[in-house]
């Protein structure tokens, strides 16, 4: 069964480093999202993605946060100063259709520490 | 948005039925039931989703009551991997975000063997 793939599993940054985060949505699935959880918390929206545009994005994604969509097959979401709160479980997902029957496809994350 | 509230935790014993209720008394006609759930150190995971009847897929049950303001996800025989945290989700035409999802805290469940 197709499924999202996120890199790195972990990935451990100085804080005041830029950081990229990647997935790799599946192959037919047009829109895309950014996630996060925060340990021990609930999973929070970041930003929405369709047709190389953002659609909507939350509070939580302010000016330090971009994502991108530079090649068919990635979709990155890079942060460009980190702080101690950027630690957080981060999770891609994709979908095929805008409908609200369709479900999301979301990644295993990526684990991000910020020293 | 509208909202849902599900028990902070429920347990089973291994091989039993589970019931996981979710209450949404200000759905609305157009809104479907998402199911999804987390399973430790893992992204979350799609059950199960419907609007008005009953849905079966390999995974689960979905009971939705006949006003929509409550649906029952069903686990048929629940394993040691089912422990989760499942989340019960409106999904809703016309949202913005291309229909992001609003998590709240879910249920936690635990499987005792």
């Amino acid at each position: 069964e197709p499924e999202v793939t996120q890199t790195p599993s972990h990935q451990v940054t100085q804080m005041g480093q830029e950081v990229i985060l990647r997935c790799v949505p599946i192959s037919n699935h047009l829109y895309f999202y950014w996630y996060r959880q925060i340990l021990g918390q609930k999973v929070e929206f970041l930003v929405s993605f369709y047709n190389n545009e953002i659609s909507e994005k939350s509070e939580i994604f302010d000016d330090q946060f971009s994502v991108e969509r530079p090649d068919g097959s990635n979709f990155t979401l890079k942060i460009r100063s980190t702080k101690l709160e950027d630690s957080a479980m981060y999770f891609c997902a994709s979908k095929s259709r805008t409908d609200a029957s369709q479900p999301q496809h979301f990644g295993d994350g990526t684990r991000l520490s910020i020293l | 948005d509208a909202k849902t509230t599900q028990p902070n935790s429920m347990e089973s014993n291994e091989e039993e039925p589970v019931h996981l209720p979710c209450n949404h008394s200000t759905i609305s006609g157009t809104d479907y039931i998402h199911w999804y759930r987390q399973l430790p150190s893992q992204g979350p995971e799609y059950v199960i989703h419907g609007l008005t009847s009953n849905v079966n897929n390999r995974m689960a049950s979905l009971a939705i009551a006949e006003d929509r303001k409550s649906s029952t996800l069903i686990l048929h025989r629940a394993t040691l991997r089912d422990a989760a945290v499942y989340y019960c989700i409106l999904s809703f035409p016309f949202s913005g975000g291309y229909n992001k999802l609003i998590f709240g805290a879910g249920t936690r469940l635990a499987v005792h063997p």
